[in-house]
């Protein structure tokens, strides 16, 4: 069964910092692995999908990459701003159908 | 294109009632996924539909059902209300095996 970690679970930072969150998961067997962002009491926002057979994707001041391997993924957001805070959520995708697999989310506060 | 819209947005329920709540996918969409998201649980699969068919299904009870109409519009159904149902609802459309997935606002439930 695919399990889904995130560490840390909560981080704040102060504003201008790069940071670094971390996804595991248990079966390497996947499909894809996308990254959102949810503001509270929001819906999820896709930030980037990386599909297995890719290493990483970029948008913007953000970075995915993907170690199947090793059923590691990393989301780096450089030069973080206050509007960057949020939860962010990794979630990965077996296959055989469009089910989601969700981590337990990173709670980031950036400070001013 | 418009996104993904859910209605309504709000809902207070008393415990035994039922509930339905509707969701409407991106144009050209025929993939529509439902999750529950709670405190506790975090994000939770609850069923799939494509082409008016449940294509996957999560581990909840049978009191949770859904279905797809022929516009690719879905709804879901939670009968006999408990009080842990409270949780934020969300569909999301998708072609089948999406590359990306795209989230609604929510349903935000509560069971009194």
């Amino acid at each position: 069964k695919q399990e889904v970690t995130q560490i840390p679970a909560a981080l704040s930072v102060p504003e201008g910092e790069n940071l670094v969150l971390n996804c595991s998961f248990t079966d390497s067997a996947i499909y894809n692995l996308q990254w959102f962002r949810q503001d509270p009491g929001k819906g999820l926002t896709s930030l980037l999908l990386i599909q297995s057979s890719q290493r990483e994707q970029t948008s913007g001041r953000l970075n995915a990459s993907l170690d199947k391997s090793s059923g590691r993924s990393t989301l780096y957001i450089a030069a973080s701003q206050p509007g960057d805070s949020a939860t962010y959520l990794c979630a990965v995708n077996g296959g055989a159908t469009n089910k989601l697999i969700f981590g337990t989310g990173t709670l980031l506060a950036v400070q001013p | 294109k418009a996104g993904v819209t859910q209605t309504p947005r709000y809902l207070i329920k008393t415990r035994g009632q039922q509930v339905t709540l509707s969701c409407s996918p991106i144009s050209g969409h025929r993939s529509v996924s439902w999750y529950q998201q709670t405190p506790g649980q975090g994000l939770q699969f609850l069923f799939e539909y494509f082409s008016e068919t449940q294509r996957n299904k999560g581990n909840f009870p049978g009191r949770f059902s859904g279905r797809q109409f022929s516009n690719s519009r879905s709804e879901m159904n939670v009968s006999t209300l408990e009080l842990g149902d409270s949780a934020l609802y969300l569909c999301a459309s998708g072609q089948p095996r999406s590359d990306t997935q795209y989230f609604g606002p929510g349903t935000r439930l509560t069971v009194l």
